[in-house]
């Protein structure tokens, strides 16, 4: 089946330091997705990019819809505690009505 | 956006047992899926729950081991049936709301299987 590839599976950052998360894939996608998911709690959405070469901040984060069309990068600046969590990309397809193909998840870890 | 409440939070089970999850969301939608997160994992599509008509499965979920309810735009249950230790996940209703074509998540349901 479709796969992403989500990269790195875990950071472990001081805190202030700027972080940055990326997917690939092979196949070319319509639309990216980056979600966060706090423990105990369904993921949120942060970014949504439906255009390749799409630059969209939300904040602190920014995240770019790949010229290519097969990969999309995440960046957090400055990073503070509560952004302790996991982050998922979520691409969907060309000729796909909803279905989404995920990410295996980067797990961000803030040092004291 | 939709606001997704799901019950029970999380349960404590034990193998060879049937649970049900509740999914209500606080308006009207279309599209409603039901997804499984294994621990440690990403998130897997389990099914489309379709007002009126049976559920559309993906690959690798059945609906003998998986029924699923929807009878109406607004309500959705999922069953875990005769539940194995494997079965140990987050279930998350999801749904698509109708103005924005955002997808958005309940808290989920943690289960685990004794």
């Amino acid at each position: 089946g479709q796969q992403l590839n989500q990269s790195p599976q875990s950071m472990f950052i001081q805190e202030g330091e700027d972080v940055s998360m990326n997917c690939t894939s092979s196949s070319i996608f319509n639309t990216w997705l980056w979600y966060k998911q706090d423990p105990g709690e369904g993921p949120v959405l942060l970014i949504a990019l439906y255009k390749a070469g799409e630059l969209t901040s939300n904040g602190r984060l920014t995240a770019q819809f790949g010229i290519t069309r097969k990969d999309s990068f995440l960046n957090i600046s400055a990073s503070i505690p509560s952004d302790v969590g996991i982050y998922f990309c979520a691409g969907q397809l060309l000729d796909s009505n909803y279905q989404l193909i995920w990410g295996a998840g980067t797990k961000l870890i803030i040092k004291p | 956006s939709a606001v997704i409440s799901q019950k029970p939070s999380r349960d404590i089970c034990q193998r060879g047992t049937s649970l049900t999850i509740q999914c209500q969301v606080d308006s009207q939608v279309t599209m409603m899926f039901w997804y499984r997160q294994q621990p440690g994992q990403s998130l897997t599509l389990i099914a489309t729950a379709n007002q009126g008509s049976e559920a559309t499965y993906e690959s690798g979920f059945v609906i003998d081991k998986f029924p699923i309810s929807r009878p109406n735009l607004t309500f959705s249950t999922l069953t875990v049936s005769n539940m194995s230790p494997e079965d140990s996940s987050i279930y998350l209703c999801s749904v698509i709301d109708s103005n924005t074509g955002e997808l958005f998540f309940g808290e989920g349901s943690r289960l685990t299987v004794l």
